[in-house]
């Protein structure tokens, strides 16, 4: 069973620094891109970042660009988002999620909340 | 970047009714484009891809239409459990990007 497992969340101040982590089972992770994908409060869905399956490819949003940093460990079946210099509209849901080329996101983790605050 | 239309942003809809959502991409995307469902408190459900495909386990009542850059979801029958919100993907090229949504309540 595929299962995806985001941790790292929490309360962070305005310029701060979190790291995400999302623990994948269940298929052959280096084998997938990986995604990570937000929502804020009352707003839609928005791409953050997608890392191709051996780690050399990233990709990230312009909202975030510059700040954020997509990184793997296929070797602990991991992934993960370095997030600095966070502002209060990084706050949000912050889903994990396995990529299907052209074809969209399969799996999805329960999601983890960061909020960015004073 | 490419840009997704979504509309409408709003639906209100009874049990066993029809509704259709348009989604509108910027520039021609192909078939690469792949419709969700997203209830509150949870993750996002991949209901179509490549426009048209069910993904595995989503009942027929949903489908997924269109080419280019116009698509269309269809939920025939809408049932208790349709009552969402629902959001297109294109998958053309990066940056990704989702449309705006549109919230499918009940009348």
């Amino acid at each position: 069973e595929v299962q995806l497992v985001e941790s790292g969340g929490g309360l962070v101040k305005p310029g701060g620094s979190l790291r995400l982590s999302c623990e994948a089972s269940g298929f052959a992770f280096s084998s997938y891109t990986m995604d990570w994908v937000r929502q804020a409060p009352g707003k839609g869905l928005e791409w953050v970042s997608s890392i191709g399956g051996s780690g050399t490819s990233m990709f990230y949003a312009d909202s975030v660009k510059g700040r954020f940093s997509i990184s793997r460990d296929n070797a602990k079946s991991s992934l993960y988002l370095q997030m600095n210099s966070l502002r209060a509209e990084d706050t949000a849901v912050y889903y994990c999620a396995r990529d299907l080329p052209f074809s969209g996101t399969d799996y999805w983790g329960q999601g983890t909340l960061v909020s960015v605050s004073s | 970047d490419i840009q997704l239309t979504q509309s409408p942003s709003f639906v209100s809809a009874s049990v066993g009714d029809s509704v259709t959502v348009t989604c509108r991409a910027s520039q021609g995307i192909s078939n690469h484009l792949a419709w969700y469902q997203k209830k509150p408190g949870q993750a996002p459900k991949l209901l179509i891809y490549a426009a048209s495909t069910l993904q595995s386990g989503v009942p027929s009542r949903f489908s997924g239409s269109g080419s280019g850059t116009e698509f269309t979801l269809t939920i025939s029958s809408l049932q208790p459990e349709d009552f969402a919100t629902y959001y297109c993907q294109q998958l053309n090229g990066y940056p990704l990007t989702f449309g705006g949504g549109t919230k499918v309540e009940i009348k």
